[in-house]
């Protein structure tokens, strides 16, 4: 069964700064990768996909890198921003059982002024 | 944009009532997904669908059923509602191919209460 590990489980920074989220895998034989946000009482939103084949993927501050081998990616978020705050989920696909998901249970971002 | 939406955002039943909650998405996905999120415990998966009449069982699909008549709607069914079914139902939809590379639309949720 694939577990997905996010550390921390929460990160309490000042605006500006770059930090790192982390999450691991069990199971190398993945799909694809994604990062997901959740604001409170809402929805998921998907950030970043990085498809097995991939090293990393960047959408505007974001960067998620990807190690297959060692079962781990980070999400890199430049020049935080007090709006960064959120829940921060990650997610894999294994190969054998496409399109279902397995999360982790996320890391609780505050970005404070 | 792709939608997804619940039907009910807040939803509050009494122990032992039959409870619906609808889910519909626009851009023709074949895989829907109902998740349950509660805190501590994170985001699990109760029941999926690769396509319209089929079901596939999650990790908790005690207590629940679904439906899937047509693509675009995706309906979890509390058979006999029970207090420990109080958490917050999240639905998501995917394609199987084409742009978004299997990635995963979530519903803004529905945060249920059972009296």
């Amino acid at each position: 069964k694939q577990e997905v590990t996010q550390i921390p489980a929460a990160l309490s920074v000042p605006e500006g700064e770059n930090l790192v989220l982390n999450c691991s895998f069990t199971d190398s034989a993945i799909y694809n990768l994604q990062w997901f946000r959740q604001d409170p009482g809402k929805g998921l939103t998907s950030l970043l996909l990085i498809q097995s084949s991939q090293r990393e993927q960047t959408s505007g501050r974001l960067n998620a890198s990807l190690d297959k081998s060692s079962g781990r990616s980070t999400l890199y978020i430049a020049a935080s921003q007090p709006g960064d705050s959120a829940t921060y989920l990650c997610a894999v696909i294994r190969g054998s059982t496409l399109g279902r998901l397995y999360f982790g249970r996320g890391t609780q971002l505050t970005v404070w002024p | 944009d792709v939608k997804v939406t619940q039907s009910s955002r807040y939803l509050v039943k009494r122990t032992g009532e039959k409870v619906f909650l609808e889910c519909v998405q626009d851009m023709d996905h074949e895989n829907m997904f109902w998740y349950r999120q509660d805190p501590g415990l994170g985001l699990r998966l109760i029941y999926f669908s690769y396509d319209v009449k089929m079901k596939e069982k999650g990790d908790i699909p005690e207590g629940y059923s679904v439906s899937r008549e047509k693509k675009e709607r995706f309906s979890l069914i509390l058979e006999s509602a029970s207090t420990n079914q109080t958490s917050m139902y999240l639905c998501a939809s995917s394609s199987q191919t084409g742009g978004h590379g299997e990635k995963l639309f979530f519903g803004s949720g529905t945060q249920l209460s059972v009296l």
